[in-house]
């Protein structure tokens, strides 16, 4: 069965202390493994797609990374702005749904 | 681009109610998909079209209907509306062909009592 498990399920971060988020996919064949921020109240926000181990695509203080059973979100010297729920998503090769983890929420304090 | 488009925003229904949330999209999408985020239990899937005059069951998709009868819009109804119901909808809309990322919606938020 495809399934996707995120940690750790709340993290606080003071402004400057970087980390990194992990996702943990069960797929039968992987077409993508999408990285998403939702603010609260609003829909999710695309940020990454990572398509083959040793993957990595970076924007701005965010880097993700990709390999055979994991992804992380790694963030450098986070800022408030970046505090959000950040959603790891994977797709299979054969099927067109996708499948969530349950998210990360991130805090990071001034 | 408006992109994805939902509405309403928010809606509170009695139970046994009917109704009708509204998507749609302007990036010539194939792919539109309706999920539902309760807390802590992330977005589950109701139901998927892959075209116009085609649509497919998700994982949770009991009390919903849709129908996609051109590639913009993909509505889904909620009959006999129950508190179980409760909860936010999201539309996304993603290309049939790579990249594959999905796009969302603001969002409906309803409430069933």
């Amino acid at each position: 069965e495809d399934q996707v498990t995120q940690s750790p399920e709340a993290l606080r971060l003071q402004e400057g202390e970087s980390s990194s988020l992990n996702c943990s996919y069960t797929v039968s064949g992987l077409r993508g493994l999408f990285w998403y921020r939702q603010d609260p109240g609003k829909g999710p926000e695309f940020l990454f797609t990572l398509y083959s181990a040793g993957e990595e695509k970076e924007k701005e203080r965010l880097k993700a990374t990709l390999t055979k059973k994991e992804s992380f979100l790694h963030i450098t010297a986070p800022k408030p702005e970046d505090s959000a729920t950040y959603l790891c998503a994977v797709q299979a090769l054969t099927g067109n749904q996708f499948y969530f983890g349950t998210g990360t929420s991130l805090t990071v304090i001034p | 681009n408006a992109g994805v488009t939902q509405t309403p925003k928010f809606r509170i229904l009695k139970i046994g109610q009917s109704m009708t949330l509204q998507c749609a999209q302007d990036m010539n999408h194939n792919y539109m998909y309706w999920y539902r985020q309760d807390p802590g239990m992330g977005l589950k899937l109701i139901y998927y079209s892959v075209g116009a005059g085609i649509t497919d069951k998700g994982e949770v998709p009991n009390g919903y209907n849709v129908s996609r009868s051109t590639t913009e819009d993909f509505p889904l109804r909620l009959e006999l509306a129950a508190p179980s119901q409760t909860s936010v909808y999201f539309c996304a809309s993603s290309a049939s062909h790579g990249p594959y990322e999905q796009y969302f919606g603001p969002g409906t938020r309803l409430t069933v009592t």
